[in-house]
């Protein structure tokens, strides 16, 4: 079964610094996606960045960079030179392989990081 | 305007009542998911629906149903509410595709419950 693991319930990291949101996963489908949602304290999902199985590159978006290890099974959210806005919670999420009428899109979501930038 | 909204935000109601969520979107996606979200767990999926006539249970379906009245409305009822379904719920869409790409689910902006 799909599982991902969120072992960080809660962090702190000084502003301008940089910080890592550790996530694995469990899947033994070749072909997913992950993502990386933040969630402030008004409670919407924002999509921060997306990675594919066979993406050769990690992702990156803007401040936002994913630690793809694919042999470890690990997707690494680092925020650099964080921010006070940055503090929210952050999920680490798994989109199941799709392929055809198989495609459900569903998402598969970690527990969750509580970041809290310090200034 | 937001494109995915849902209604009401917040709401409390007592144990027993009868509750519906509603979820419209405006980006003409087939996809829309029903996720609810509880401290230390994440969020979990209630239900799914490819179509109007195509509605799939989630990991969580027991003690909810659903209602795709259109493409682009997505409804959640509790038959009988009761306090353990007190939570933050979700609905998203997406984009259907038949192969597998990049395909992010948008998030409506919750609705808080909370069932006495």
């Amino acid at each position: 079964a799909q599982k991902i693991t969120q072992t960080q319930p809660g962090m702190f990291v000084q502003e301008k610094e940089a910080v890592t949101l550790d996530c694995t996963y469990d899947t033994s489908d070749p072909s997913y996606g992950l993502f990386w949602y933040k969630q402030p304290s008004s409670g919407e999902m924002i999509f921060l960045i997306y990675q594919g199985s066979y993406d050769q590159q990690n992702a990156t978006e803007g401040r936002y960079s994913l630690n793809f290890q694919k042999a470890r099974k690990s997707a690494n959210l680092v925020i650099s030179a964080s921010q006070l806005g940055d503090s929210a919670m952050y999920f680490c999420a798994m989109r199941e392989a799709s392929y055809g009428s198989s495609n459900t899109g569903k998402l598969i979501f970690g527990q969750g990081t509580t970041l809290q930038v310090k200034p | 305007d937001a494109d995915v909204t849902q209604t009401p935000r917040n709401r409390i109601t007592k144990t027993g009542k009868r509750i519906m969520l509603e979820c419209s979107q405006t980006k003409g996606h087939d996809r829309m998911y029903w996720y609810r979200q509880d401290p230390g767990l994440g969020l979990r999926l209630i239900y799914y629906s490819f179509d109007v006539k195509d509605i799939n249970k989630g990991e969580i379906s027991d003690g909810y149903s659903v209602s795709r009245q259109a493409q682009a409305k997505f409804s959640l009822s509790l038959e009988s509410a009761i306090p353990n379904q007190t939570a933050l719920y979700f609905c998203a869409t997406s984009a259907g595709t038949l192969t597998f790409s990049y395909n992010e689910q948008f998030f409506g902006p919750g609705t808080r419950l909370t069932v006495l």
